[in-house]
């Protein structure tokens, strides 16, 4: 596709059920990043793809939080039992590669609300 | 360990006067830098970054950036400000060593007055 798309755009979850947010790169992008993105505040880096491994998971928060990502391509980013502090906007971005040096291309966000 | 400091959280300015958002980083190796913006409802966009090479990069919309080793800073500015600059500003710190994890500034919060 032309750029990084997302989805869903919003979701709204009870507290304890489990979420499933996509994230397909930009075709070619062996390098891809999930972060989030609490109101009014910065990027909090969440974990990073090279491939499909993912040689750092530090940035996840918690062991309800994993991700995956098959074919080079599409990543899936699972929340587990969500609690209320999970709302965010969650943010995928892809690059060329993962060396530090290219630009990150982000997609749109998925919008998630706990209640 | 890298970190990055936006000095400011609001900076507001009246629209054809210079801007300057300031950013101070921390790094164990040498850095990348980049500036992103976001509109409001719109996804980030890279802005310019330093990788390197001059240290005084240009990027889009008449903005420039000078990356200070001896400062460890890297200032956004731009010489006249367009009611279409209102936005959030973010500053991002690379490694080019190790881990290659990107690290975000705060973000400083351009408001621009007609």
């Amino acid at each position: 596709g032309a750029g990084v798309s997302q989805s869903p755009s919003n979701k709204v979850t009870e507290k304890g059920k489990d979420v499933e947010l996509r994230c397909d790169p930009i075709s070619g992008h062996t390098a891809l990043y999930w972060y989030r993105q609490r109101l009014g505040q910065g990027l909090e880096f969440l974990i990073y793809f090279q491939g499909n491994s993912a040689p750092d998971k530090s940035g996840l928060p918690s062991d309800r939080f994993s991700a995956e990502r098959t074919g080079e391509s599409v990543s899936t980013l699972t929340i587990q039992r969500t609690q209320q502090e999970d709302s965010a906007v969650y943010l995928c971005a892809s690059s060329l590669g993962g060396q530090g040096q290219e630009t990150q291309y982000f997609g749109p966000g998925t919008r998630l609300l706990v209640l | 360990a890298q970190s990055v400091t936006q000095l400011d959280s609001h900076v507001s300015v009246s629209e054809g006067t210079p801007v300057l958002l300031r950013c101070n980083y921390s790094s164990s190796y040498s850095p990348s830098l980049f500036w992103y913006v976001q509109h409001p409802n719109k996804g980030l966009q890279l802005l310019l970054k330093y990788t390197s090479a001059a240290t005084l990069v240009k990027g889009i919309n008449g903005f420039e950036a000078e990356f200070k080793k001896s400062e460890t800073s890297f200032h956004l500015t731009k010489p006249s400000a367009h009611m279409s600059d209102a936005a959030e500003y973010f500053c991002v710190v690379i490694p080019t060593g190790g881990s290659y994890i990107p690290t975000f500034g705060r973000g400083t919060s351009l408001i621009v007055h007609p």
